[in-house]
């Protein structure tokens, strides 16, 4: 089993509706990310998480919420989907330690129609 | 947002050429920097965490050096081969200090080893 495991996989939804994906984590760290990837950007970063109690905005946190539900959990939520938020997401932990590497998991690929 | 940028954006190269591409970053206030392997349909995964300046690490065909002084690194494969197609993605590491978010990727390098 990966140790970020992330669902759905993939899902095609409809404007306006709210999407929730779904991130959890075996690997103890503390730091969960999402991410965003589309087409010659890049990754760029939505949330990211700290530790339970701590949450952040990222450089393209708009139309996007999270939850921090316990340390091995972090989900990523569209409230009212656009087409424009098709893309590819990942989630990713980090341990704050000496290397700070890392973990992604398989990916969430959205597409809004 | 710090600008790190990876250059060239995408190459091909023949299998057993060797190649290399370049990582820039800002020279004050680093901390490490990674280079990621992103293979088609998959996950990125770390290749190296580099965190002194005059580092340089190897990993069987793939190594990579650092100067932080003037704020670049490069990744070399030797003798390429077609397993190694991937996007290749360097993330700079500011020195951790507010709690704000430290890490920065750049846009990747696009690797396509012809056979």
């Amino acid at each position: 089993d990966a140790d970020v495991t992330q669902t759905p996989r993939n899902r095609i939804t409809k404007t306006g509706k709210r999407i929730m994906l779904e991130c959890s984590q075996t690997k103890g760290h503390d730091r969960m990310y999402w991410y965003r990837q589309d087409p010659g950007l890049g990754l760029r970063l939505i949330y990211y998480s700290f530790d339970v109690k701590d949450i952040n905005k990222g450089e393209i946190s708009d139309g996007y919420s999270v939850s921090r539900q316990a340390q091995a959990k972090f989900s990523l939520s569209l409230e009212s989907a656009i087409p424009n938020q098709t893309a590819l997401y990942f989630c990713a932990t980090s341990d704050f330690g000496q290397t700070g590497e890392l973990f992604f998991g398989e990916g969430s690929r959205l597409t809004v129609l | 947002i710090l600008n790190v940028e990876q250059s060239p954006q995408s190459l091909h190269v023949q299998e057993g050429d060797s190649t290399n591409f370049t990582c820039s970053f800002p020279s004050s206030n680093f901390y490490a920097l990674h280079w990621y392997r992103w293979e088609t349909a998959k996950s990125p995964e770390a290749l190296f965490v580099m965190t002194l300046n005059g580092d340089e690490k190897k990993k069987g065909r793939i190594s990579a050096t650092l100067n932080t002084k003037e704020g670049y690194s490069y990744l070399y494969i030797k003798g390429s081969q077609p397993e190694d197609s991937a996007t290749y993605l360097c993330a700079f590491i500011q020195r951790p200090g507010t709690g704000a978010n430290n890490l920065f990727f750049g846009t990747g390098t696009r690797l396509t080893v012809i056979p």
